[in-house]
């Protein structure tokens, strides 16, 4: 079955530590992403990369980095210069080029404490 | 700032009433508009699409929605919601240019009794 698989689905961190975040996907698409979900606030764009080795921030990248050396893979690191990182967080793929639907993964709810 | 509002952010329902959640946008010139559905515990998934052509666009499970430019609005629609409607639904906007994103909504929390 193809899809975008995120793991762990539940994550416990102690403030100060960064954490690695996981997004793969079999879809073949060039374009992957990573979304925060809070209550109240939609869906705010992280991270986003069209291609292999190149990737954008988008709307809320501040203490967030990411890398994309494969394509079928975008991992998300929250790092401890995030002042607020627990939060439900949520990775896309698509086709690239104009902006098709995204496909969604299943989500990691991230707690830090 | 440019954005996109729902201004619905919770509805509550009884079955087989009719539904309509309102979705606007601020962006001028060529958008492309979408509606997700994030059922309890399921993933977000792709209610339907508006790219060119006729602005009533119908979509899954009886959901439909309609394009008016001049108001820059996207509504969402059903005639006769099921308590299986029950989920959070959320309005997006691909902004005119090759920006590479989505811009979501606030989303709306759609509660529908038995």
């Amino acid at each position: 079955d193809g899809g975008i698989t995120q793991s762990p689905k539940y994550l416990f961190r102690k403030e100060g530590q960064n954490v690695t975040l996981s997004c793969e996907q079999n879809l073949n698409h060039d374009a992957m992403y990573w979304y925060r979900q809070d209550p109240g606030q939609g869906l705010r764009l992280i991270y986003y990369s069209q291609i292999v080795n190149d990737f954008q921030k988008g709307d809320i990248a501040e203490g967030y980095s990411v890398s994309r050396e494969k394509k079928e893979s975008f991992p998300l690191t929250v790092t401890s210069a995030q002042k607020n990182p627990t939060a439900f967080y949520l990775c896309a793929s698509s086709i690239a080029g104009e902006v098709y639907e995204q496909y969604f993964g299943p989500g990691t709810r991230l707690t830090v404490t | 700032a440019q954005s996109v509002s729902q201004h619905n952010h919770h509805v509550i329902l009884s079955e087989a009433a009719s539904l309509e959640l309102g979705c606007n946008y601020s962006y001028g010139g060529t958008v492309n508009l979408f509606w997700y559905v994030q059922y309890p515990g399921q993933h977000l998934q792709l209610l339907l699409k508006y790219f060119s052509g006729d602005p009533l666009v119908k979509g899954i499970k009886g959901f439909e929605a309609e394009f008016i430019k001049s108001k820059f609005s996207f509504n969402l629609r059903k005639p006769s919601v099921q308590w299986s409607d029950t989920a959070e639904y959320f309005c997006a906007v691909k902004p005119p240019g090759n920006t590479g994103k989505l811009i979501f909504g606030q989303g709306t929390t759609l509660q529908v009794k038995p």
